[in-house]
């Protein structure tokens, strides 16, 4: 099974922040890597798909990159609404996985 | 709007069964593969099982291969997972969630583009 490692697990910063998390997987997943926002008590929302397209609706200040085995989630200046957690899934091979999660805190 | 529905969670002892539905109105669910993904109380989340957009093809977490079925009946528009031999570690929200794919010649492929649409989620509760 493919393992993902998210890092860090968790983060303080401040509105107006560039944050990055990064998610690693245990073996080549080209680019079948999504990205989800999970706030308490609710679903979780896709974000990114295939490392690096946004889902439509999704502000232009979340980018994802990488591929392989590397990937990045940016959020380009947090804003009030992005403190969540944040998980990456592979969709490369059956059993999927998700990462750990990051959780996004106000600092 | 456009919504999947799950229910059929509950409090339920060890050993016992449970069977989760989810269903929607709103899309052409006939079109699209089909997961649940659990989140354990405090945890984070963990996918469980898919079924292809006709149901010819199923796949399970390691963690309940055996015990775990996941169903559709595309006329009806739902989605089901029957749950045997449960334990207290599959205590959690169960969510159904829509994967999205596009049709080509009346077959439907998943090609990695995320789950986009997502239920409000289930409580599954296995305690004695």
């Amino acid at each position: 099974d493919i393992q993902l490692t998210q890092s860090p697990s968790f983060l303080s910063a401040s509105v107006g922040d560039r944050v990055t998390i990064a998610c690693r997987a245990s073996q080549d997943i080209s680019s079948y890597l999504a990205w989800y926002q999970q706030k308490p008590g609710k679903a979780p929302k896709l974000l990114i798909y295939t490392a690096s397209t946004l889902q439509s609706g999704v502000p232009s200040r979340f980018t994802g990159s990488g591929s392989g085995t590397e990937f990045t989630l940016t959020i380009s200046s947090l804003q009030p609404e992005d403190f969540a957690t944040y998980y990456c899934q592979q969709l490369n091979s059956h059993p999927l996985t998700f990462g750990g999660g990051t959780k996004v805190q106000i600092k | 709007q456009v919504q999947l529905v799950e229910s059929g969670g509950g409090v339920v002892q060890p050993g016992r069964s449970l069977r989760l539905s989810c269903t929607t109105s709103e899309f052409t669910f006939t079109t699209y593969a089909m997961h649940w993904v659990r989140q354990a109380p405090g945890k984070g989340l963990e996918w469980v099982a898919v079924i292809s957009y006709d149901g010819s093809n199923k796949y399970y977490a390691d963690s309940v291969k055996g015990r775990f079925t996941i169903s559709r009946d595309n006329s009806k528009n739902a989605l089901f997972l029957q749950m045997n031999s449960l334990r207290a570690e599959d205590t959690a929200v169960y969510y159904c969630a829509r994967e999205a794919g596009y049709c080509s010649g009346g077959t439907c492929y998943s090609v990695g583009y995320g789950l986009d649409l997502w239920g409000q989620g289930t409580t599954v509760t296995v305690s004695s």
